[in-house]
């Protein structure tokens, strides 16, 4: 059964980081990329990156390159991404998910989601 | 990157024909994903590829494209089908996402 499990919510200050993980079954994240999601309250999807299982490549989108960075740990079965220099703007639920391989690369199975809330 | 668009709202009485549009410039050259989300809760992929039906996904929805556009319909329609519809593309190693469309069973 695949599963991934994420870290629970976060309340962040302006201007701090926040590091949020997705423990996944079977060691998906060995063979498998993820990618990280975000959706801010009352919005819609927004893809953020994802980190490639065979060697740890990246790729971040444009709005949060520069402040975003994406790691796995094999012997952990997990996948973490961290967000630094806060803004209001980054309040969201965070959404990792499985990349399937298959051309398109459909996301096929989701974390529940981790709501990081940043505030003064 | 590309947009893609969704109408905002699709209202659909119990029993029939939902249908939800995703248009963008690039479609017709990438493959479509489509996604449901109900409040409070991930997004399920309900089309990949297309036209293609993960495990578990009732035939009731089904997936098309034709030029730059993809077409998500869901048949004989229920009140679980509520809720929020995302069209996605894989172009060139990013994931782009349809602005959404809220579905509400009358």
């Amino acid at each position: 059964q695949v599963q991934l499990v994420q870290s629970g919510a976060e309340m962040k200050k302006p201007g701090a980081s926040v590091k949020v993980s997705c423990k996944t079954s079977n060691n998906i994240v060995s063979r498998y990329a993820i990618t990280w999601v975000r959706q801010a309250p009352g919005q819609g999807l927004e893809w953020m990156g994802w980190i490639s299982a065979y060697n740890g490549n990246t790729r971040y989108a444009q709005n949060v390159q520069g402040r975003v960075t994406m790691t796995t740990d094999t012997s952990a079965s997990s996948a973490y991404m961290e967000l630094r220099s806060l803004t209001s703007d980054d309040t969201a639920v965070y959404y990792c998910a499985r990349q399937e391989l298959s051309p398109g690369h459909p996301l096929d199975y989701w974390g529940q989601g981790t709501l990081v809330t940043v505030a003064s | 990157s590309f947009d893609l668009t969704q109408p905002p709202s699709v209202s659909v009485s119990p029993g029939q024909t939902a249908t939800i549009t995703c248009s963008g410039d690039k479609l017709g050259d990438l493959y479509t994903s489509w996604f449901h989300q109900k409040p409070g809760q991930s997004p399920v992929l309900v089309i990949f590829q297309d036209k293609k039906r993960p495990s578990g996904i009732p035939e009731r929805f089904s997936g098309s494209s034709s030029g730059n556009t993809a077409t998500l319909t869901i048949s004989e329609t229920q009140s679980l089908d509520e809720g929020d519809y995302y069209c996605q593309a894989w172009d060139s190693g990013t994931y782009v996402f349809g602005t959404g469309t809220t579905v509400t069973v009358l």
